[in-house]
């Protein structure tokens, strides 16, 4: 059965610091990884997307990292402002021949206090 | 339209009544989704559209939700006799449906449904 575990399930940093959050994924046959961002309120929206080829990408302060061998991903995120404060959702996806739902995680929830 | 459009923003209905929410995908998009996200959770998968059929249907939770497409475009989610527990966000995605699977999925900003 496809899954993706998100850890920690919520997280509370101050302004200005950085964090890391983590995606372990059990999808096949694997397409890429994608991590969204939604804020309160809003769909969510795509931070970055990674392949079975690709083990980094940036997107400004963020960086998400992928190791397909283990199936792990991570989100790093810089000098943390307080518009970083959102739900951040972990969503992998298949090759065609499986399926072509994506498979969510259930994100983590993250505030940034001043 | 320049993204995922979805109505009503608000729905408050009660207990028992039928509510239909629609989502407009980006003109286009072959492939449609319909999520449910209660209050503090992660999405839920109801539904998905490739064209107008729906090759899976395996989220929707009973048989008081159906959901139908038309003209590769507008879809409705329908929820009949609605229970409290029905109350969430409905959110809608829409992707091309290309060869290949990295295409991105954009969402509308969902449908909040609350049941009293």
């Amino acid at each position: 059965k496809n899954q993706v575990e998100q850890s920690p399930q919520s997280l509370i940093i101050l302004e200005g610091k950085n964090c890391t959050l983590q995606c372990n994924y059990t999808v096949s046959p694997f397409s890429n990884l994608r991590w969204y961002k939604q804020d309160t309120g809003r769909g969510p929206v795509s931070l970055t997307i990674m392949t079975f080829s690709e083990n980094t990408k940036s997107n400004g302060r963020y960086t998400a990292t992928l190791d397909a061998d283990t199936k792990q991903s991570s989100l790093h995120i810089t000098a943390s402002q307080l518009s970083d404060s959102a739900s951040y959702i972990c969503v992998v996806s298949a090759r065609p021949g499986g399926s072509y739902i994506p498979t969510f995680g259930r994100g983590t929830s993250l505030i940034v206090h001043p | 339209g320049a993204g995922v459009s979805q109505s009503p923003s608000n729905k408050v209905t009660e207990k028992g009544k039928d509510v239909e929410l629609r989502c407009d995908p980006i003109s286009g998009h072959t492939a449609l989704y319909w999520y449910r996200q209660r209050l503090g959770q992660g999405l839920e998968f109801l539904i998905y559209f490739q064209g107008n059929s729906a090759p899976d249907k395996s989220g929707l939770p009973s048989d008081r939700f159906s959901a139908e497409r038309t003209g590769e475009s507008v879809s409705t989610l329908t929820i009949q006799r609605t229970q409290q527990e029905d109350s969430a966000v409905y959110l809608c995605a829409s992707r091309p449906l290309l060869t290949g699977q990295n295409t991105e999925a954009f969402f509308g900003q969902g449908t909040r449904l609350t049941v009293v």
